[in-house]
């Protein structure tokens, strides 16, 4: 177990929808980073908080954004969602300070959209 | 950009030694990673090289890293069908940003 949680596990929407993921870090873990894996992208970096800002952002779609909120807990939100938006999606979180400074990773949500 | 990359498939008898290997490019990396993802899991990591490091061992595990190639491999001895999984290469280079690799498919044949 890595500390790191994700609701829900899996969800199922259909095409045009909008869903939240949720994340709670490692406590006093200031990182939050968001990924998706699907079979033909392997794990793509979406985005990054710290501390509540937005620290980086990678290969992530205008109609994706994410948050994360005082307490560190980071959501994800996917609007318009469309058949190819299917794929898991997973959080990490990082110390931000010590050695070595790597990444935990959640369990993953696992979204299908039909 | 930075790029890490690795082959995507290996296929191992039991108990055999597993090498699986990974190339990348950026030459400020300070750490490297090796993580393992079982089917329908997070990725969990397995073990961390300091970039100034050529060799860490970690029982059933070898990481050896060649920084003037830029190659990273990680042996796993004694290979079990519980080692079946794909193994993810990363990098950091002390900043926000995390390279993986494509990962490589492990099976572990009895």
């Amino acid at each position: 177990d890595s500390g790191v949680t994700q609701t829900p596990k899996h969800l199922i929407t259909a095409t045009g929808q909008r869903v939240t993921l949720r994340c709670s870090p490692r406590s006093g873990d200031l990182s939050v980073y968001w990924y998706q894996q699907s079979l033909d992208q392997g794990l793509q970096f979406l985005i990054q908080y710290y501390n509540g800002e937005e620290r980086a952002k990678g290969n992530i779609l205008e109609r994706f954004s994410a948050q994360q909120f005082p307490d560190l807990h980071s959501e994800l939100n996917l609007s318009s969602l469309e058949l190819g938006d299917s794929a898991l999606y997973f959080c990490a979180s990082r110390r931000d300070r010590g050695d070595p400074d790597t990444q935990y990773f959640g369990p993953g949500t696992r979204l299908t959209v039909l | 950009g930075e790029d890490v990359e690795q082959s995507l498939f290996l296929s191992v008898r039991e108990g055999d030694s597993s090498v699986i290997n990974c190339t990348y490019t950026d030459s400020s990396s300070t750490y490297l990673y090796w993580y393992k993802q079982e089917p329908g899991a997070g990725l969990q990591l397995l073990t961390y090289i300091f970039s100034n490091m050529d060799m860490k061992q970690d029982q059933r595990l070898t990481v050896l890293l060649n920084k003037k190639d830029k190659h990273l491999s990680l042996r796993i001895a004694d290979t079990q069908t519980g080692d079946s999984a794909i193994y993810f290469c990363a990098e950091n280079d002390y900043g926000q940003n995390f390279v993986f690799g494509p990962g490589t498919r492990l099976s572990v044949l009895p």
